[in-house]
């Protein structure tokens, strides 16, 4: 199985300020098949980025995702006080699909 | 609009078993595949579980031999049977749509989720 390894584990940040969130896999992701969830605190997550950087329908676009292969990243232009929540990476492109272990983004 | 409501969750022994269904609405569900992931309390998601449309499955090794994805079209719902539960198979239970009818896409919409507890 493909292992996501996301880094770091925490992140704190100011509203304003730009997140960069790192997604490396222990084998290459077949054909960038990697996207991106947020999830808030008591609720389902939701897509933002699948195909390593095409964003989700209504995603706004200071979410952008980047990278192939191995490593990927989430960034995050200018936080917004509705953006502090958990980001999770996916691979879609093995079976069985798997997840990384999440990144908390945190209001500093 | 696309609708999932998961049912079927609650308290089991270990070693029971648990059928959960996903009843879809909005969308032509035959055309889509389909999936479940968990989320034990205060952990991360994991996946466990995908149905493409023409009934091919994928499972996790922490549930293959356990756990049964089905569905059936004619009534839009998704189902998945659980037995030989365990301790770590307490988790919340979400049932998935792929965005794209393709078996490689990624997931879309997602249900509220139901909550599994297996404890004596």
């Amino acid at each position: 199985d493909i292992v996501l390894t996301q880094s770091p584990g925490t992140l704190s940040l100011s509203p304003g300020e730009r997140a960069t969130l790192s997604c490396r896999a222990s084998q290459s992701v077949n054909s960038n098949y990697l996207g991106w969830f947020q999830q808030k605190p008591g609720q389902a997550p939701r897509l933002l980025i699948y195909g390593a950087s095409s964003r989700a329908t209504g995603i706004p676009d200071r979410f952008s995702g980047s990278g192939s292969g191995t490593d990927f990243t989430l960034t995050i232009s200018r936080l917004e006080p509705e953006d502090f929540a958990v980001y999770y990476c996916q691979q879609y492109g093995s079976s069985p699909r798997t997840f990384g272990q999440g990144t908390k983004v945190e209001i500093k | 609009e696309v609708q999932l409501v998961e049912s079927g969750g609650g308290l089991v022994q270990p070693g029971g078993s648990l059928r959960l269904s996903c009843s879809a609405s909005g969308f032509t569900f035959g055309s889509y595949a389909m999936h479940w992931v968990r989320q034990a309390p205060g952990k991360g998601l994991e996946y466990v579980s995908g149905i493409s449309s023409v009934s091919g499955t994928s499972y996790a090794d922490s549930v293959k031999g356990r756990f049964t994805i089905s569905r059936d079209n004619s009534k839009n719902t998704l189902y998945l049977q659980m037995s030989s539960l365990r301790a770590e198979d307490t988790a919340v239970y979400y049932c998935v749509k792929s965005i794209a009818t393709l078996w490689l896409s990624t997931f879309g919409p997602w249900g509220q989720g139901t909550l599994v507890t297996v404890s004596s």
